[in-house]
């Protein structure tokens, strides 16, 4: 089976922009989860998909958002970008469900640079 | 969730056995102990998950105490291809998939 994949790997922007990452999960995984990774603050959860629906949300402010297809793939969203949200952005997938906590599978992530 | 407390760094050498101790006082009785390692620039990967006595897999072994407040992550005969962070988290069953990961332990192998 192929891995997470996200795309782009590397993104460049400057304050005030806004940008959009994308995630494809593992075939058959429903759930998709965000986590933001930077040297300060380490992996900090961002928020988690199910179905469609946000099921969980990290502490970050409403300039972080995001969405899951119906076909599981994911997209995050950071509107008014700031330089303190140069980090790397990682997605992991689950299939969920299950009585025993899933399995996440983490993709490459992608490095986003504020300028 | 439970707060885990590990080493901030370990050093070893090619061949030996690492342990990296994990501390969580706080577990709750629905939680698990789940370790994942990270190389630089890419996303974390699992190891070994388990609830209580040992676990064991291809790749390592999870020792956990009746009293669940601690578990051990033993890595056998590492290779420098083993230098990575460890996370050590406690997960609940009934929480989503919201992962709170701490600062890691730091593993160098050196030749």
């Amino acid at each position: 089976k192929a891995g997470v994949t996200q795309t782009p790997r590397y993104l460049i922007k400057t304050r005030g922009q806004q940008v959009t990452l994308s995630c494809s999960p593992i075939s058959g995984h429903r759930s998709v989860s965000w986590y933001q990774q930077t040297p300060g603050q380490g992996l900090q959860f961002l928020f988690e998909y199910f179905s469609e629906t946000q099921r969980n949300k990290g502490n970050f402010p409403g300039r972080f958002s995001g969405r899951q297809f119906s076909n599981s793939r994911s997209e995050m969203n950071v509107s008014t970008l700031e330089l303190g949200d140069s980090a790397l952005y990682l997605c992991a997938s689950s299939l969920a469900g299950t009585s025993i906590p899933d399995t996440q599978y983490f993709g490459p992530g992608t490095r986003l640079t504020v300028l | 969730l439970a707060k885990t407390t590990q080493p901030i760094s370990m050093d070893s050498y090619e061949g030996q056995e690492v342990n990296i101790t994990c501390s969580h006082n706080n577990i709750a009785t629905n939680d698990y102990i789940t370790w994942y390692q990270q190389f630089p620039s890419q996303g974390p990967r699992f190891i070994i998950q388990g609830y209580k006595t040992k676990v064991t897999n291809e790749v390592a072994s999870l020792f956990i105490p009746a009293d669940r407040k601690s578990s051990t992550l033993s890595l056998p005969r590492v290779s420098l291809s083993d230098t990575a962070v460890y996370y050590c988290l406690v997960v609940g069953n009934n929480a989503g998939n919201m992962l709170t990961f701490g600062g890691g332990t730091r593993l160098m192998v050196k030749p």
